[in-house]
C-alpha cells in the first residue's frame, strides 16, 4: 500500500511562496500508470484539484484558476513530489493533501492513495 | 468547470438505518465518479469509482449507482465506524468534488 506524507511550513506571510513536499513510500512515483497530484481543502470549502505530475515527470497539469502560480515537481531519487504557490493571499489557506491517481488515458482519474494533509496558513 | 452538489448537506441516522447520498453534475459526466469518507483529521478514504466500483478492502455495505448527471451512494445498514463525511467527486472535465454530506449520529 502506497502512503503519502505532506511536510512544509505551517505559516506563510502574504505574497510569500507556500514550498511543500510530499514524501512517498511502498511505491515508486516514477512507475508508470501514476499521476501525482495537490488538492486543497481551505476552511468551510470544498475540496480543490490543484495540479498533477505524471509519472515520468514529464507532463503537469494544473488548475487553470492556479495555473500562474503553480510549479509541481517531482525528485525521483528521494521519491517525492513538491508543490510551490507563490504570491499568497490569505484565500490561499488550507489543508494541502496529495494523492497518488490512477491514469486514465493520459490524465488524472479518482484519487486512490491520499497524504492525511498539512495544514497552511497565510497570514503576516 | 462541472459542479457537483450532494444532497442532503447534514443527514441524521442511527445504526443499522439504509442510508443514501446524492450527487448531482452539472452536466452528464457518463459513470466517471468517485465516493470517498473522510473523518475529522484524516485523509479522504475512497470507496468507490466508476459510479459503482467498490475499491478493494471497502465493505459491501457501500455501493454506487447512476450515471450521466445523477450518482447515488448507498450504505445498505449503518456502522458505527460510518460516522463521517463523504465526497463525490467527477473525472470527466478537470477534477472537482462535491461539497460534502455529513452523517451524524441521530
Amino acid at each position: 500500500q502506497v502512503q503519502l506524507q505532506e511536510s512544509g511550513p505551517g505559516l506563510v506571510k502574504p505574497s510569500q511562496t507556500l514550498s511543500l513536499t510530499c514524501a512517498v513510500s511502498g511505491g515508486s512515483i516514477s512507475s508508470g500508470g501514476y499521476s501525482w497530484n495537490w488538492i486543497r481543502q481551505a476552511p468551510g470549502k470544498e475540496l480543490e484539484w490543484i495540479g498533477y505530475i505524471y509519472y515520468s515527470g514529464r507532463t503537469t497539469y494544473y488548475n487553470p484558476s492556479l495555473k500562474s502560480r503553480i510549479i509541481i515537481s517531482m525528485d525521483t531519487s528521494k521519491n517525492r513530489l513538491s508543490l510551490k504557490l507563490s504570491s499568497v493571499t490569505a484565500a490561499d489557506t488550507a489543508v494541502y493533501n496529495c494523492a497518488s491517481s490512477p491514469l486514465l488515458g493520459d490524465y488524472s482519474s479518482y484519487f486512490d492513495n491520499w497524504g492525511q494533509g498539512t495544514l497552511v496558513t497565510v497570514s503576516s | 468547470d462541472i459542479q457537483m452538489t450532494q444532497s442532503p448537506s447534514t443527514l441524521s441516522a442511527s445504526v443499522g438505518d439504509r442510508v443514501t447520498i446524492t450527487c448531482r453534475a452539472s452536466q452528464s459526466i457518463s459513470s466517471w465518479l468517485a465516493w470517498y469518507q473522510q473523518k475529522p483529521g484524516k485523509a479522504p478514504k475512497l470507496l468507490i469509482y466508476k459510479s459503482s466500483s467498490l475499491e478493494s478492502g471497502v465493505p459491501s455495505r457501500f455501493s454506487g449507482s447512476g450515471s450521466g448527471t445523477e450518482f447515488t451512494l448507498t450504505i445498505s445498514s449503518l456502522q458505527p465506524d460510518d460516522f463521517a463525511t463523504y465526497y463525490c467527486q467527477q473525472y470527466t472535465s478537470l477534477w472537482t468534488f462535491g461539497q460534502g454530506t455529513k452523517v451524524e449520529i441521530k
